[in-house]
């Protein structure tokens, strides 16, 4: 069936440095690719995503890249703060628009002061 | 206002009980859809309303039982649940289906006994 797989599962970062968390999804017909931001004990929210006609958006100090022939998006956080400390997940639109999403098993991400 | 609501924010029942879970949204959204979460997991997908009809079930079972009465609400009524049914179940809407961002509510935390 589809799936997404999300890399790393944890990550450590001093703060001011740089966190990449990379997914991979199965479905070719994906065609819209979201992260998402949760804290501990609050509703996950969008922070970036990526429709499959761009390689790449920007927002401040997060980044999103697509590879669509590996299958491949990524999560770029710069000068890390934090407060950027969350459980990050991805996800895919399978078989296009049909609102399902598939999500990566999360990376929670911690960033030492 | 940007808000999906949900309500109750806590709820505790025994297996033998009747509940349901309510949310609301006010953004014009179309789409709606439930979603369960465990503990250091991603959301799984439940339902997907789309102009207030079922177009998603991900084989969830009959315990489980939504309703959407009009474009701002959405029910999830629970009967006869299983202790492996305690989880945050998490409720969020669309402008459509294949129009990106879900913003999701706070979610029910569920504990069945």
């Amino acid at each position: 069936g589809e799936n997404v797989e999300q890399h790393p599962s944890t990550l450590s970062v001093q703060e001011g440095d740089s966190a990449v968390i990379k997914c991979t999804y199965s479905d070719s017909a994906s065609n819209y690719f979201p992260w998402y931001k949760q804290e501990l004990g609050k509703r996950p929210q969008l922070i970036i995503d990526i429709r499959s006609n761009v390689g790449e958006k920007k927002d401040q100090r997060i980044a999103v890249t697509l590879n669509k022939t590996a299958k491949h998006f990524s999560l770029h956080i710069t000068e890390t703060q934090p407060e950027d400390s969350a459980v990050y997940f991805c996800a895919a639109s399978i078989k296009g628009n049909t609102g399902k999403l598939i999500f990566g098993q999360g990376t929670t991400l911690q960033v030492k002061p | 206002d940007t808000e999906v609501t949900q309500t109750p924010k806590h709820l505790v029942m025994g297996m033998t009980n009747k509940k349901s879970l309510k949310c609301e949204q006010h953004m014009g959204h179309r789409a709606m859809y439930w979603y369960k979460q465990k503990a250091k997991k991603p959301p799984e997908l439940m339902f997907v309303y789309s102009y207030e009809k079922l177009s998603i079930n991900e084989s969830v079972p009959s315990r489980f039982s939504p309703e959407c009465p009009n474009s701002s609400l959405l029910n999830l009524h629970l009967h006869a649940l299983q202790p492996e049914d305690s989880a945050l179940y998490l409720c969020a809407s669309s402008r459509g289906r294949d129009t990106g961002e879900l913003f999701f509510g706070e979610g029910s935390r569920l504990t069945v006994l």
